[in-house]
């Protein structure tokens, strides 16, 4: 299986920050990934896939990029709302799909 | 709206199977577009993917689980179910239900239900 380690586990930052979460793969996986986001409580939201498409509906702030064994999800201005837990997720079909970790946004 | 809804006993005992149903609205299950599937996540943890199935009957599982899962359809009632047999307290989780829409060779989560909290415990 393939192996995703994100990295802050935890981060804090303030209201119109610039933040930046890093998922990487234990094995190159092209372009194979997904962020989600989850807020207490709630199921996961889809924000992005293919490592750089944004979900229809998801705000512009979000952006994702990277391929081959690393990524990163970037917000550009943090808004009061996207404080939650992010994963990203390898998309391969023929393999067993997985999760990393997560990353917990809170509020500084 | 796409929804999809979980559900079924909220606690199973120790060496029983866990039973629960994912009822689903404004997409069919046989549909050649999408995979439906589980997910759980342990509380305070993180998610793991247990398994989907296509509108043909053919199955994915996690290794990790699969000498354990079966997941199934019911095309008359727009249903996807997932038995999980020999649970232990390490299956006490939040399960989700989640339709697979596969873009090429990828699959993405894109609908999820609000999620079901099984707790294992005699």
């Amino acid at each position: 299986d393939i192996q995703l380690t994100q990295s802050p586990s935890f981060l804090s930052a303030s209201v119109g920050d610039r933040v930046t979460i890093t998922c990487r793969a234990s094995q190159g996986i092209s372009s194979y990934l997904a962020w989600y986001q989850q807020k207490p409580g709630k199921a996961p939201k889809l924000l992005i896939y293919a490592a750089s498409t944004l979900q229809s509906g998801v705000p512009s702030r979000f952006s994702g990029s990277g391929s081959g064994t690393e990524f990163t999800l970037t917000i550009s201005s943090l808004q009061p709302e996207d404080f939650a837990t992010y994963y990203c997720q390898q998309l391969n079909r023929y393999l067993p799909l997985t999760f990393g970790g997560g990353t917990k946004v809170a509020i500084k | 709206q796409v929804q999809l809804q979980e559900s079924g006993p909220g606690l199973a005992k120790p060496s029983e199977t866990l039973s629960l149903t994912c009822a689903v609205s404004g997409s069919s299950i046989s549909s050649e577009s999408y995979y439906w599937g589980w997910i759980r996540q342990p509380p305070g943890k993180g998610l793991e993917w247990i398994g989907s199935i296509y509108y043909t009957g053919s199955t994915n599982y996690n290794p990790s689980l699969k000498s354990r899962v079966t997941i199934t359809l019911d095309t008359s009632k727009n249903q996807v179910s997932l038995k999980l047999s020999s649970v232990t307290a390490a299956d006490t989780a939040v399960y989700y239900c989640a339709r697979h829409l596969h873009m090429g060779a990828n699959t993405v989560l894109d609908y999820w239900g609000q999620g079901t909290l099984v707790t294992v415990s005699s």
